[in-house]
């Protein structure tokens, strides 16, 4: 039983446009969550975080949106650009430092 | 200057044997990771040591065996390989076991058993 999907395994986007990239959640309880962004051949790395204690967090081009009484996530990149086409996945805290991952977004930035 | 490396980057075997993959980190962290991704692209954490302490241990049969000779190296050796182990393992490392430090992953492990 999947604790966290993300719906969408593919997304294109014109660049300079607004990338949406989702995910939903099982439990309410879950308080950490986190986007990594993954290029072939490498490891994933941490993008953004946000703290269930807040709804929005920004970083630059990267917005991360909460919704918990949807429990849902979304993670927002505008302007849209080449280097940003990689696998997205989000994650969530169930406890101390035990990560569980979405199964990821393939985002796809067209020139 | 690489953070977390891992070796080999593609391994590929035949069902019975039995490999470790190596896992070294130069970022002085405490606390280090292995995770699966299989083949339907999932990302699920199997081990967890913090300063060669065992802290977490998901659900992995037990032909999976971490081993951490001190807190820089987690190394993974996996007995009687089956093809279901066919997956890329990554590496990770954190500063410490504290929940909202940010993991650091290694470029991952590509296992292929035939």
């Amino acid at each position: 039983d999947q604790q966290v999907k993300q719906n969408s395994p593919s997304l294109s986007v014109q660049e300079g446009r607004i990338s949406i990239l989702n995910c939903d959640y099982t439990n309410s309880m879950f308080d950490y969550f986190l986007w990594y962004k993954k290029y072939p051949a490498e490891g994933p790395t941490f993008l953004i975080s946000i703290s269930s204690i807040k709804d929005k967090n920004e970083d630059g081009r990267f917005t991360v949106f909460l919704n918990k009484s949807a429990k849902h996530l979304s993670l927002h990149i505008v302007p849209s650009q080449p280097g940003d086409s990689a696998v997205y996945f989000c994650a969530i805290r169930i406890r101390a430092q035990k990560l569980v991952f979405g199964q990821g977004t393939r985002l796809t930035i067209n020139p | 200057d690489t953070a977390v490396s891992q070796t080999p980057k593609y391994l590929v075997t035949q069902m019975g044997n039995d490999k470790s993959i190596k896992c070294e980190q130069n970022l002085g962290h405490d606390t280090m990771y292995w995770y699966k991704q299989d083949s339907k692209k999932f990302l699920k954490i199997m081990f967890s040591y913090n300063n060669k302490e065992l802290i977490i241990n998901e659900t992995v049969p037990n032909r999976f065996s971490p081993k951490s000779p001190d807190k820089a190296h987690l190394n993974l050796h996996i007995n009687s390989l089956e093809l279901g182990d066919s997956a890329v393992y990554f590496c990770a490392s954190s500063p410490t076991a504290t929940s909202t430090d940010t993991q650091y992953f290694g470029p991952g492990t590509r296992l292929t058993v035939l």
